[in-house]
């Protein structure tokens, strides 16, 4: 099973918006609605944004939005803040054999 | 909410056995599923396979010849171990935890990690 597809980098101006794919196949995003999000800051550990697509974890500003189309799952940060630059990596759950795919992460920078 | 601590060697020799642990702080190893995932230096997340209670576990079919996971209740511990390890498998190694299923909904999602421990392999 291949890692999903994400674009290696985006930026914005602070108030922007941006939005991150994430490409996978019929066999995981395209299938299921579980994809989930994390934002991992250097040296740190990943942190939950986004699951089943479109939920935000308690604490997670409303400014993080998720949303499927066919295979590609898309994060959107509006409004960007300085503190959102970090990278993302998404994940989809690809049935009981393959189990989770994570996408190869996107470095978002802050202009 | 629950705090997780990975442990376990820094440097593992080639050919050797990687062994971690994950002590899981609040006592609810048994509410939940727990998973490990690794990050090579600069690179992206692997999931490498999960375990929950009595016993029950999903490997990533690419390393599943090589890994067995483990899980002691009594001690709020599960466990890794990696076999016949190369300079490939030098990553950071995430311990974390996904809901369990509740009647019919399945949740597919990592809700708490920890801080990550690195292994080097080489000799």
């Amino acid at each position: 099973q291949s890692a999903l597809t994400q674009p290696r980098s985006v930026s914005g101006s602070p108030g922007q918006s941006v939005t991150i794919s994430c490409t996978g196949t019929s066999s995981d995003i395209g299938t299921f609605n579980y994809v989930s999000w994390y934002q991992q800051h250097p040296g740190k550990a990943p942190k939950l944004m986004i699951y089943d697509v479109t939920k935000r974890p308690s604490g997670v500003p409303d400014r993080f939005s998720g949303s499927k189309s066919g295979n590609t799952a898309s994060l959107t940060i509006s409004g960007l803040q300085a503190e959102d630059e970090s990278h993302y990596y998404c994940c989809s759950y690809a049935g009981s054999y393959t189990f989770y795919v994570f996408g190869t992460g996107t470095e978002v920078t802050v202009l | 909410q629950a705090q997780l601590q990975e442990s376990g060697p820094g440097l593992v020799k080639p050919s050797e056995t990687l062994s971690l642990t994950c002590s899981v702080s609040d006592g609810s190893i048994t509410n939940y599923y727990w998973n490990w995932i690794r990050q090579p230096a600069g690179k992206g997340l692997e999931w490498i396979g999960r375990i929950y209670a009595p016993g029950n576990i999903n490997y990533n079919p690419s390393l599943e010849s090589r890994v067995t996971m483990s899980m002691d209740t009594s001690k709020n511990q599960f466990s890794l171990k990696m076999t016949s390890v190369t300079a490939a498998d030098t990553a950071v190694y995430y311990c974390a935890r996904s809901p369990r299923k509740v009647s019919t909904t399945y949740y597919y999602f990592m809700d708490v990690w920890g801080t990550g421990t690195t292994v080097t392999v080489s000799s």
